[in-house]
């Protein structure tokens, strides 16, 4: 099955790029996404990409998917206060519906 | 649109009670999802359902109980609760061939004492 991994902890300057990585084992995947949960809230979806692709741009976000390996980054540039969240990364396994979250990655945006 | 709703936000129960976790989507998805979601692991598959009358386990189905008699309901029952169980609880749903696109609940708070 999916297994996600992904780094716990990043802390950017205000207006700097913020990269946030993780790591996947199924190939599989025919989707790979990113959320994002604000304190307190549920998980909004921010963006994903079809595994056919490279890369996708959508305004500020960059997503990276490196198929040989399975390695997907997702690049926020013009980091701001509000982008302060915890980011999941997320992979289908095995059935239709079935979501893999990684354990996710704590954004810290200071001035 | 309400999207998904889910009921109680927050509840504290005793060892050994029961409760049901109330999940509501009012975009006639057929597809819907129970995760929960513990500090430093992510959220978790417990039951899912592809439609009315399916469910199907997830990650870590065991203590906890689901049924799908209508398109837009799906509760999630814990029928003796135990401390384990303490968590932050999720429903989600899609609706089939977009699976790309999953909307999220609020999510429910539960502490089991």
């Amino acid at each position: 099955g999916e297994d996600v991994e992904q780094s716990l902890f990043l802390s950017v300057r205000e207006g700097d790029s913020s990269v946030i990585n993780c790591t996947y084992t199924d190939s599989s995947s025919t989707y790979l996404y990113w959320y994002k949960q604000e304190p307190g809230a549920g998980l909004q979806l921010l963006t994903y990409i079809f595994s056919n692709m490279d890369m996708k741009q959508d305004q500020r976000l960059t997503v990276l998917l490196n198929k040989k390996d399975k390695h997907l980054s997702l690049r926020i540039a013009d980091t701001q206060t509000g982008d302060s969240a915890i980011y999941f990364c997320a992979g289908i396994s095995g059935g239709y519906n079935k979501l893999i979250f990684g354990a996710g990655t704590r954004l810290a945006v200071h001035p | 649109n309400a999207g998904v709703t889910q009921t109680p936000k927050f509840q504290v129960l005793k060892t050994g009670q029961s409760m049901t976790l109330q999940c509501a989507q009012d975009m006639n998805h057929e597809y819907m999802s129970w995760y929960r979601q513990d500090p430093g692991m992510g959220l978790r598959l417990i039951h899912y359902s592809v439609g009315a009358g399916i469910t199907d386990q997830g990650e870590v189905p065991n203590g906890y109980n689901v049924s799908r008699s209508t398109t837009e309901d799906f509760p999630l029952r814990l029928l003796s609760a135990a401390p384990s169980q303490t968590s932050v609880y999720f429903c989600a749903s899609h609706t089939a061939g977009h699976q790309e696109t999953q909307y999220f609940g609020p999510g429910t708070r539960l502490l089991v004492l």
